[in-house]
């Protein structure tokens, strides 16, 4: 079965770097895509970006796309999502999640059919 | 960017009531939505994309419509499983937005 276990909690000093891990496990990696969400306590849902596990392409959301870089190591099936210069409000938990539907499938893109667990980061002096 | 907006932002009804949600695009998104229940502490949990496709372990209660800028999702009949926080996500080859979600409160 499809699972994505995500690395373990973070705390971050303000204008520090982040990288979160999401190793994905029971289907075949390179056929799917990964969305980057993230929740900041007690708001809703914000999407950060996704990447090819296929290609390596990516699309980000216009409001981190200075400060985030997503990739994929194939040979371990692991999606990473790294964001610099971190502030206050990335206080968030962040989630991976995989694409319902494989690559080929081009109108169902960013469908988040299966999530990771969640890491909470927190950015704080 | 394309804003979603979901309506109402909260919703308290009862168990046995039909309910809808409504959440409206700033601009056509043809059939790119989809929509997702959220108990707290979990993750997400896909229900509907397409605008009208139920995921395969989604309960046929739930059903999407909607096309261009106005979609809905409505449950038939409510279970007391169901009281949770859901949210519309719209979907494209270059993005995607959430909406800001709609609690639905036990009456």
């Amino acid at each position: 079965q499809v699972h994505l276990l995500q690395s373990g909690t973070e705390v971050k000093k303000p204008g520090a770097s982040l990288k979160v891990s999401c190793k994905a496990s029971g289907y075949t990696f390179g056929n799917y895509g990964i969305s980057w969400v993230r929740q900041a306590p007690g708001q809703g849902l914000e999407w950060l970006g996704w990447i090819s596990a296929y290609n390596g392409d990516t699309n980000y959301a216009q409001k981190v796309q200075d400060r985030v870089t997503m990739t994929t190591d194939m040979s371990t099936s692991t999606a990473y999502m790294e964001m610099r210069s971190l502030r206050s409000d990335d206080t968030a938990v962040y989630y991976c999640a995989r694409d319902l539907q494989d690559i080929v499938e081009e109108s169902t893109v960013k469908v988040c059919g299966f999530w990771g667990q969640g890491t909470l980061v927190t950015v704080s002096s | 960017d394309i804003q979603m907006t979901q309506s109402p932002s909260t919703l308290s009804a009862s168990v046995g009531d039909r309910v809808t949600i409504t959440c409206r695009a700033s601009q056509s998104i043809s059939s790119g939505l989809a929509w997702y229940q959220q108990k707290p502490g979990k993750a997400p949990k896909l229900l509907i994309y397409q605008a009208s496709s139920l995921e395969s372990g989604a309960l046929s209660r739930f059903s999407g419509s909607g096309s261009g800028t106005e979609f809905t999702l409505t449950i038939s009949s409510l279970e007391p499983d169901d009281f949770a926080t859901y949210y519309c996500q719209h979907y494209n080859s270059y993005s995607a937005t959430f909406g800001q979600g709609t609690k639905l409160e036990i009456k």
